[in-house]
Formats: structure tokens, sequence, C-alpha cells
């Protein structure tokens, strides 16, 4: 099994909801990743994890909280989110250290 | 900071013409890799480039990597419209590599029919 599986694939949700995305890998890669894409963008790091452990978080905005409840499984916990939230939420996997992430094929997220 | 300038940001062109896209840095890489993505979906890996001077090819795509390993190039031979997508190259500078991937800035390709 090659791949990464995020649900869901499409989500709407208003400034006060909380909502939860999902990420999934059963390839053995001890590291996992979120990104967030604008369109035509580039993915931009939002947190790592690495064997379980937070081990990056790029100064992101405490509405979003990510948990890796174990070495298969990400999640991305959505709070108070703001219009500009509005984005691609990419989850990826790769060995630790890795050189090559392996995507799943996002979350495209609206904020009204 | 380590950058990747992509070139071109954007190109459009017609079914069966041939394109290059460069990736660009003033820094040493250990490795590069290209991905493609496709609207709505996420990025694809289509190879890793880790020797200086390393020629790949990929059916119709030939990647290279510059001999002091600081840039790589996609060349695209008879551009197909199913090679619409954004390609983004990506690596790891060689004097950080536990840091962050490093992406370029993105080249958006159409391929008209």
């Amino acid at each position: 099994d090659t791949e990464v599986t995020q649900t869901p694939k499409h989500l709407v949700m208003g400034m006060t909801n909380k909502k939860s995305l999902k990420c999934e890998q059963h390839m053995g890669h001890r590291a996992m990743y979120w990104y967030k894409q604008k369109a035509k963008k580039p993915p931009e790091l939002m947190f790592v994890y690495s064997y379980e452990k937070l081990s990056i978080n790029e100064s992101v905005p405490s509405r979003f909280s990510p948990e890796c409840p174990n070495s298969s499984l990400l999640n991305l916990h959505l709070h108070a989110l703001q219009p500009e939230d509005s984005a691609l939420y990419l989850c990826a996997s790769s060995h630790r250290g890795g050189r090559e992430l392996f995507f799943g094929s996002g979350t495209q997220l609206s904020v009204l | 900071t380590q950058l990747l300038e992509q070139s071109p940001q954007f190109l459009s062109i017609q079914e069966g013409e041939n394109l290059t896209v460069y990736c660009n840095s003033s820094s040493v890489f250990s490795s590069l890799q290209w991905y493609r993505q496709e609207p709505g979906e996420g990025p694809v890996l289509l190879v890793t480039v880790v020797t200086g001077g390393e020629v790949k090819k990929l059916k119709r795509l030939t990647f290279q990597f510059g001999d002091a390993r600081k840039d790589s190039s996609l060349h695209i031979t008879a551009a197909q419209t199913g090679d619409t997508g954004l390609y983004l190259c990506a690596g790891r500078s060689f004097y950080n590599q536990g840091g962050k991937l490093i992406f370029g800035q993105g080249t958006e390709l159409s391929v008209k029919p």
C-alpha cells in the first residue's frame, strides 16, 4: 500500500465551527506532515511529526491543533478559523529524514 | 535562506511542442525531487536526482541534476494535454539535511490540444 489517505475531500465550515481533518498511511513511514497550499502556490509546511512526537511547528496559529494518535494516523483539529485559512490542506509522509514525500490528495477547506 | 527559483512560472503551449522547466539555487542540495500536481489533488513524486550530472528519463520526461548540485531541469518532449499541471521542484540543503524540504515556486503548465 503506497497511499496516503485523507478525509474529507472537501469541507465547508463557519468561523465558529470545530472540525477535524484525518490522514492515514500504511507504508511504515515514521515522519508525517501537514502542509497548507493556496492555489497555484507551493505547499507551505505547518507541522512535522517524527516517531509520533511533534518535531516542527512552523509558528502556526493555535486555531490549528495537530495530533498523532499512532504511527499511521495524523489529525488536524480546526477551531475558530478565519476566511483566509481557506486552502488545500495536504498530509504527507516519509521515512524519518527521508528526502521524498508521499502526499495525500488533500482536503479542500472553505471557511465562510 | 536557501531558495529554489523555478522558471518559468507559467507556460502555455500546444500539444506536440517541447518545453524545459528550470530549478536553480545558489546553495548545494543533497538531492532534488520533481513533483507534478493536478488541480484538487496532492503532488505526486516524479523523480529524485542525487548525483551531480545525473540524467534520468521517465518516458517523455528527462530530468537533469547540475554538476554542482545547485540546479536541475525538467524537459518534456512532445507535450500532451495530460502533462497539464503544476510542476514543483523540491530539495533539502546539503548543509542542513535534517531541515525542512524546500519547494520552488512552481511552474503552471497548460498544454492545449
